[in-house]
């Protein structure tokens, strides 16, 4: 069965630390995405990556095919990152798998 | 800089009623995605659309749905006969290619009483 896994569900974190978020799947895929969604409910996509990794201001998603392995990472994190970052993947199909989300708080 | 919309932000429904989710796309986008998060539980697909047709879809995605687009820049899912658990917020996405991000809509929250 095709899963996806996050870890942790939930983290907390003081203003500045870094932040890892990982993601685990069970089969081969062909693209993975990282996706941030806000209180209010609007998801946002942050990454998609197949192989290697990517950065985008403070943001870093690295993938590891052989491992089956995908992690985010946040750095100087900041209040505003509060919210729920969700590792979805897309096997050979048009069918975006997605985690249940690991919910970030990040306190000043 | 371009996004997708949904309309409308909240629907409230009698069981047994239709609805109908709309969406528009980025412009020049191809593929076309639904989505719903039922309150607490992990985004679910439901259907891709692709060149005017149905490419993919999922074992939710039974007889009482139906997407369409009806004119070039809509994209809608229609839910012919509600019932109490199509309660969820119910999100579009498009993306230019398949194997690229997909951007999301804001969602619409569906509420069948």
């Amino acid at each position: 069965k095709n899963e996806v896994e996050q870890s942790p569900q939930n983290l907390t974190a003081q203003e500045g630390e870094f932040i890892t978020i990982n993601c685990s799947y069970s089969v081969g895929i062909s693209a993975l995405h990282w996706l941030q969604q806000h209180p209010g409910g609007g998801i946002v996509s942050l990454f998609m990556l197949s192989s290697g990794k990517k950065k985008h201001g403070r943001l870093i998603a690295t993938i590891n095919i052989q491992e089956k392995h995908s992690s985010l990472h946040i750095t100087a994190s900041h209040p505003r990152d509060s919210a729920v970052y969700i590792c979805a993947v897309l096997y050979n199909t048009d069918k975006l798998i997605f985690g249940t989300g690991t919910r970030l708080q990040v306190f000043p | 800089e371009p996004e997708v919309t949904q309309t409308p932000s909240h629907q409230v429904t009698q069981m047994g009623q239709e609805v109908i989710l709309r969406c528009v796309p980025i412009s020049n986008h191809l593929y076309f995605y639904w989505y719903r998060q039922i309150l607490g539980q992990k985004v679910e697909f439901l259907v891709s659309f692709y060149n005017n047709e149905i490419s993919e879809k999922s074992e939710i995605f039974d007889d009482q749905f139906s997407v369409e687009r009806p004119d070039g820049s809509n994209f809608t899912l229609k839910i012919r006969s509600t019932k109490l658990e199509d309660s969820a917020m119910y999100f579009c996405a498009s993306s230019d290619k398949r194997e690229l991000s997909q951007y999301f809509g804001p969602g619409t929250r569906l509420t069948v009483l």
